[in-house]
């Protein structure tokens, strides 16, 4: 069974770092992208970016290139999103999900979502 | 980037009814690269329609997709009790980028 299991929630302060994960299991981790999707509180859905855990290329939204940095680490088949210095603004759900197919690219499997609050 | 317009933004019905969302691009999109999801409260989105038109695994065959160029439709033909939630259109473009219109929110009228 495709599973993706995130980390858990976490309350950090503005200016602090950040890193939190995606463990893909019941698939082979390194032939599927990877992607991380934003979503702040009562708003819809925004694709940050995504990763080919296989030779880790790595694409970017325009809106997070610079934002963020998606990283992953095929020996433990896990995929990670992280920020050097979190805003306000930062708060929201983050799902990642798998991109099931290059030929229709869409998402067929999605983790259950890293709740991120950051507040002073 | 393509924009992708959903609408009506809520829809109020009853169960039963048929529904109908409408997903419109900013400028032609391949059938191929269009998908549509649904997500309920507190829960991850769920791939419902690929390729504009084919059911993912498990999806009831009370919904289906079509559409073609700038205009998409998911239609579901007797809403169920879990059918209310907000559905996502998703569109694919070149060099690898995703956006998703802005939901439709499905709610019991």
């Amino acid at each position: 069974e495709v599973q993706l299991e995130q980390s858990g929630a976490e309350v950090k302060k503005p200016g602090e770092s950040l890193k939190i994960s995606c463990k893909g299991s019941g698939y082979r981790f390194t032939s599927y992208w990877i992607a991380w999707v934003r979503q702040m509180p009562g708003k819809g859905l925004e694709w940050m970016g995504i990763i080919y855990p296989g030779d880790s290329d790595t694409r970017y939204s325009p809106s997070f290139q610079g934002q963020v940095t998606i990283s992953a680490d095929k020996s433990i088949s896990t995929a990670y999103l992280q920020w050097s210095s979190l805003k306000a603004s930062d708060t929201a759900m983050y799902y990642c999900a798998r991109l099931g197919s290059r030929v229709y690219n869409y998402f067929d499997y999605w983790g259950q979502g890293t709740l991120v609050t950051v507040s002073s | 980037e393509i924009v992708l317009t959903q609408s009506p933004g809520t829809l109020c019905l009853s169960p039963g009814e048929r529904a109908t969302l409408s997903c419109r691009a900013s400028q032609s999109v391949s059938s191929s690269y269009l998908a549509w999801y649904q997500q309920k409260p507190g829960q991850a989105p769920r791939l419902l329609i690929y390729g504009a038109s084919s059911r993912a695994t498990g999806i009831p065959d009370r919904f289906s997709g079509s559409g073609s160029g700038t205009d998409f439709t998911l239609t579901i033909s007797r809403l169920e009790p879990e059918d209310f939630a907000v559905y996502y259109c998703q569109q694919y473009g070149s060099s690898l980028s995703w956006t998703f219109g802005q939901g439709t929110k499905v709610e019991i009228k």
